[in-house]
């Protein structure tokens, strides 16, 4: 019974390009979402947010789309750099304070 | 302003024993949730504290996971006895009142059960 899901558990890009990563959830009482970052042996750091008003919200090289209809998000990273290599879990709620999380995706920026 | 710390960062066990977990959340946080993570796999909720009171323990595997928030302030979660699945990362995490305020997560505690 998993309400978000990353299908993409493995992405690889070139520094400088961009990154886009999906998240797909089941659950129509989500009305806010947010992406995680997570480095090993350290627990997840904040990086975004978005309303379930909005469908677009943008934080420097970060930005975070939600398509409602599709119960799709996704967070686009540009330019790619090497520190952004880590686990990224989207993850949404609603209303009740618990998240729900995807698997995650890990994320490998090359030089 | 120090983070959600959480001891131990490993703790390996044979299964039968028991464990204890310590969280504690930034200063002032009132909501205080547990999380865990098996084998890779997505991170699931287990509890949700708001000072003292257990607000929704939904993820709770079963009745030998036992968390407490004496006083308010930092939590522990037991594990009594341990089984092999209850292996993972364990991560606590705190946020302030509203349920968009950011949860800030703990490092962790890695569990293995034996």
């Amino acid at each position: 019974d998993q309400q978000v899901k990353q299908n993409s558990p493995s992405l690889s890009v070139q520094e400088g390009r961009i990154s886009i990563l999906n998240c797909d959830y089941t659950n129509s009482m989500f009305d806010y979402f947010l992406w995680y970052k997570k480095y090993p042996a350290e627990g997840p750091t904040f990086l975004i947010s978005i309303s379930s008003i909005k469908d677009k919200n943008e934080d420097g090289r970060f930005t975070v789309f939600l398509n409602k209809s599709a119960k799709h998000l996704s967070l686009h990273i540009v330019p790619s750099q090497p520190g952004d290599s880590a686990v990224y879990f989207c993850a949404a709620s609603d209303n009740d304070y618990k998240l729900s999380f995807g698997a995650g995706t890990t994320v490998t920026v090359r030089a | 302003e120090a983070g959600v710390t959480q001891f131990p960062s490993h703790s390996v066990i044979e299964k039968g024993q028991t464990v204890t977990l310590r969280c504690d959340p930034i200063s002032g946080h009132d909501n205080l949730y547990w999380y865990r993570r098996v084998m890779g796999k997505e991170i699931k909720f287990l509890l949700h504290f708001v000072k003292e009171s257990k607000q929704d323990e939904s993820g709770m595997p079963n009745n030998r996971f036992l968390a407490e928030r004496t006083g308010g302030t930092y939590s522990t979660l037991k594990v009594q006895p341990a089984e092999l699945e209850d292996s993972g990362v364990y991560f606590c995490a705190s946020s302030g009142t509203r349920h968009t305020d950011t949860q800030y997560f703990g490092p962790g505690t890695r569990l293995t059960v034996l």
